[in-house]
């Protein structure tokens, strides 16, 4: 089945750190891909997409980008803030086959310090 | 602004009660998801409901059922409650239409203590 494997944190950066959360998947299908946040005491909330192959997803200066080659959608920051502090879930969603739910990761936790 | 409210924030129970927990949207969603999110396991999806009164089983149904009789509102039963079922629970909503790139809507949480 399909499945998305994250790595594990918790990731602890200093303020104006370089980010980057490895995510890689595995699929039959022609997936799409999400990065979902999750602040303290909060829902989770859709921070990028990524429809298909080569494609870039960015919101509030973070990246992703789709590799179907290395099946891969690595989430990136050149420079994270203490309010990025949260836990952060890599997720698919098949488009064919009904597809009608998203696999998640484990979640990564990022820990951002001054 | 887009809503999904759960109900209970934070519940405490004892084994063998049955257990409701309750979730409602305001976006006139037509899918609706049940997830409970433990440490290093992520969210596993338990139900999920395509529109009213349809409901399938996500990956761990086991021990839990769920009733859409209206569209806004999806609730969650455990029959009987156990301490295996101690979790945080997720609701989240979505519009129907291209599940592989439609965006779920989550709510905050339900944290269930089982004793």
């Amino acid at each position: 089945g399909d499945s998305v494997t994250q790595m594990e944190g918790p990731v602890t950066l200093s303020e104006e750190a370089f980010l980057t959360i490895n995510c890689t998947y595995t699929a039959t299908g022609y997936p799409s891909l999400f990065w979902y946040v999750q602040y303290p005491g909060e829902g989770l909330q859709l921070l990028l997409k990524a429809t298909k192959a080569d494609d870039k997803g960015s919101n509030k200066g973070f990246e992703a980008t789709y590799r179907k080659e290395t099946t891969s959608f690595h989430l990136e920051k050149g420079s994270v803030q203490v309010s990025d502090s949260a836990v952060y879930f890599c997720a698919l969603s098949e488009v064919t086959g009904g597809g009608n739910k998203l696999t998640f990761g484990t979640g990564t936790q990022l820990k951002v310090e001054l | 602004d887009v809503k999904v409210t759960q109900s209970s924030r934070y519940l405490v129970k004892r084994t063998g009660e049955k257990v409701f927990l309750e979730c409602v949207q305001d976006m006139d969603h037509e899918n609706m998801f049940w997830y409970r999110q433990d440490p290093g396991l992520g969210l596993r999806l338990i139900y999920f409901s395509y529109d009213v009164k349809m409901k399938e089983k996500g990956d761990i149904p086991e021990g839990y059922s769920v009733s859409r009789e209206k569209k806004e509102r999806f609730s969650l039963i455990l029959e009987s409650a156990s301490t295996n079922q101690t979790s945080m629970y997720l609701c989240a909503s979505r519009r129907a239409g291209v599940p592989g790139t439609g965006e779920l809507f989550f709510g905050e949480g339900s944290r269930l203590t089982v004793l």
